[in-house]
C-alpha cells in the first residue's frame, strides 16, 4: 500500500493568513485527492489532483481558496487561502493505488 | 449523486462480543464498497472492501457482506478487542477507477473491557 506523508501535522493560524500543506506519497500515483474533515463529523472531497491537468473541484470548493499543485506524480499541494476560523478542519491528502484508497495522516488546522 | 446512510451512529459492545454496522446506499450502479477505520489523531485507514461481484469477504476477525438487492453492505467485526475501538467509515463508488468515494457519516465504535 502507498505511504503518505503530510505537513504540518498541525497548524494554528490566524484569520485572513494562508497556510499551504504538502503532501508526499512513496511511489507514483496517478489520482490523488483532498479532503477535509470537520471535528467529528466524515470526509468531504475537496477537489481532485490529476498530474498534468488542472485540479477539479467540488461543489462549494473554489479555486481561489483552495488552490492546489500538482508538479508531479509523487507530490501535491494544497493552500487555504484566507482563513477564517470556519477552514478550522482536518485536510487530508488521499491517493489510489491498484485499485484501492489511501489515506495520509492528516494536517489539523486551527484558525484564530 | 450517490447517497450513502451509515447506521448506528455509535456502538458500544463487550469485548470479546461482536459489533455490526450496516451502510445503504441510493444509486444502484455502485460497484466498489470500501471500510475505513480511523483512530484519534490519525488518517483513516483501509481495513476491508468489497467489488459487486462477490457477495462476502472475510480477513481474519473482518468481513463485510453486500446485499445489491437490497442495496446495503454491512461490516462484522468478531472477537472484538480493546483495539477495535475507533470510528468506522463505509464508502460507495459507481466506477471506482473514474469516480470519487462518497462516505457514510461514520460509526463510532466502543469496546468495554
Amino acid at each position: 500500500s502507498a505511504v503518505i506523508s503530510q505537513k504540518p501535522s498541525r497548524d494554528i493560524c490566524q484569520r485572513g493568513t494562508s497556510l499551504t500543506i504538502q503532501c508526499q506519497v512513496d511511489s507514483q500515483v496517478t489520482m490523488m485527492f483532498w479532503y477535509r474533515q470537520q471535528p467529528g463529523q466524515s470526509l468531504t472531497l475537496i477537489a481532485t489532483a490529476n498530474q498534468g491537468s488542472e485540479a477539479t473541484y467540488e461543489s462549494g470548493f473554489v479555486i481561489d481558496k483552495f488552490p492546489i499543485s500538482r508538479p508531479n506524480l509523487t507530490f501535491s499541494t494544497l493552500t487555504v487561502s484566507n482563513m477564517s476560523p470556519e477552514d478550522s478542519s482536518i485536510y487530508l491528502c488521499s491517493v489510489r493505488q491498484d485499485s484501492e484508497q489511501y489515506f495520509g495522516p492528516g494536517t489539523r488546522l486551527t484558525v484564530t | 449523486g450517490e447517497n450513502v446512510e451509515q447506521h448506528p451512529s455509535t456502538l458500544s459492545v463487550q469485548e470479546g462480543d461482536s459489533a455490526v454496522i450496516k451502510c445503504t446506499y441510493s444509486d444502484s450502479a455502485s460497484n466498489y464498497f470500501p471500510w475505513y477505520k480511523q483512530e484519534l489523531g490519525k488518517g483513516p485507514q483501509l481495513i476491508i472492501d468489497i467489488r459487486s461481484n462477490v457477495g462476502e469477504k472475510k480477513d481474519q476477525r473482518i468481513a463485510v457482506t453486500l446485499n445489491k438487492t437490497a442495496k446495503h453492505f454491512s461490516l462484522h467485526i468478531t472477537e472484538t478487542q480493546p483495539e477495535d475501538s475507533a470510528v468506522y467509515f463505509c464508502a460507495a463508488s459507481i466506477d471506482f477507477g473514474n469516480e470519487k468515494l462518497t462516505f457514510g457519516t461514520g460509526t463510532r465504535l466502543t469496546i468495554i473491557p
